[in-house]
């Protein structure tokens, strides 16, 4: 069964820095490119970045180009999203998404990141 | 990276059919045969429903299919039951390594 789970949400400051992680289980991950996409609060999705499956290469949103950097460990089976330069507008929860064939097939229950002094 | 145009909200009886629309530009929906569309119910992940326009995952019921024409991508809900009801995104691949969501629609089952 393939699962995803996002950890490393929570409150942190405007331009302060954040990491969060998602655990990939059930699937060959360093098969798959993966996904960020975010959601805030009684919004709609928005992506946020991809990876190819060795990492190589990586794209993101225009709205965190240059704040957020997408990385990943094959040997650990873990996504990751280091999240810089906070602002209020990056509140929103966060999923993490399998991707197949430039769809997002498997998506995790999302993790909450909170910008706020 | 603009997002596709939805519908705010829809709203069909028991047993109706309702389409919802996602209107894109020829650098995104009009451009790839990489369309897809995603069910969330409240509080829950995405579930994805159709992909590459028009095919369904298995586990999906035949009452959900997809369509396009020129920018404009539709997910036609036959039979709606009231399980349906919930938010539903279309996403459509748009170059470079980018991928762009419509704003959502939220669908009502009356």
């Amino acid at each position: 069964e393939v699962q995803l789970v996002e950890s490393g949400g929570g409150l942190v400051q405007p331009g302060g820095s954040l990491r969060l992680s998602c655990a990939a289980s059930g699937f060959t991950f360093n098969n798959y490119w993966m996904h960020w996409v975010r959601q805030a609060p009684g919004k709609g999705l928005v992506w946020v970045s991809h990876i190819n499956s060795d990492g190589s290469s990586t794209s993101y949103a225009d709205s965190v180009k240059g704040r957020f950097t997408i990385s990943r460990d094959n040997a650990k089976n873990t996504l990751y999203l280091q999240m810089n330069s906070l602002r209020a507008e990056d509140t929103a929860v966060y999923y993490c998404a399998r991707d197949r064939n430039y769809h997002e097939d498997y998506w995790g229950q999302g993790t909450l990141v909170t910008v706020s002094s | 990276q603009s997002a596709l145009t939805q519908p705010r909200s829809v709203s069909g009886s028991p047993g109706q059919s309702v389409t919802i629309s996602c209107t894109g530009t020829s650098s995104d929906v009009g451009g790839y045969h990489y369309v897809s569309w995603y069910q969330q119910h409240p509080g829950k992940a995405p579930k994805l429903m159709i992909y590459d326009v028009n095919k369904r995952p298995s586990g999906v019921p035949d009452r959900f299919s997809g369509s396009k024409s020129g920018n404009t991508a539709s997910l036609t809900i036959s039979g709606l039951q009231a399980e349906d009801e919930a938010d539903y995104y279309c996403c459509s691949y748009a170059g470079s390594y980018t991928w762009v969501f419509g704003g959502g629609t939220k669908l009502t089952v009356l």
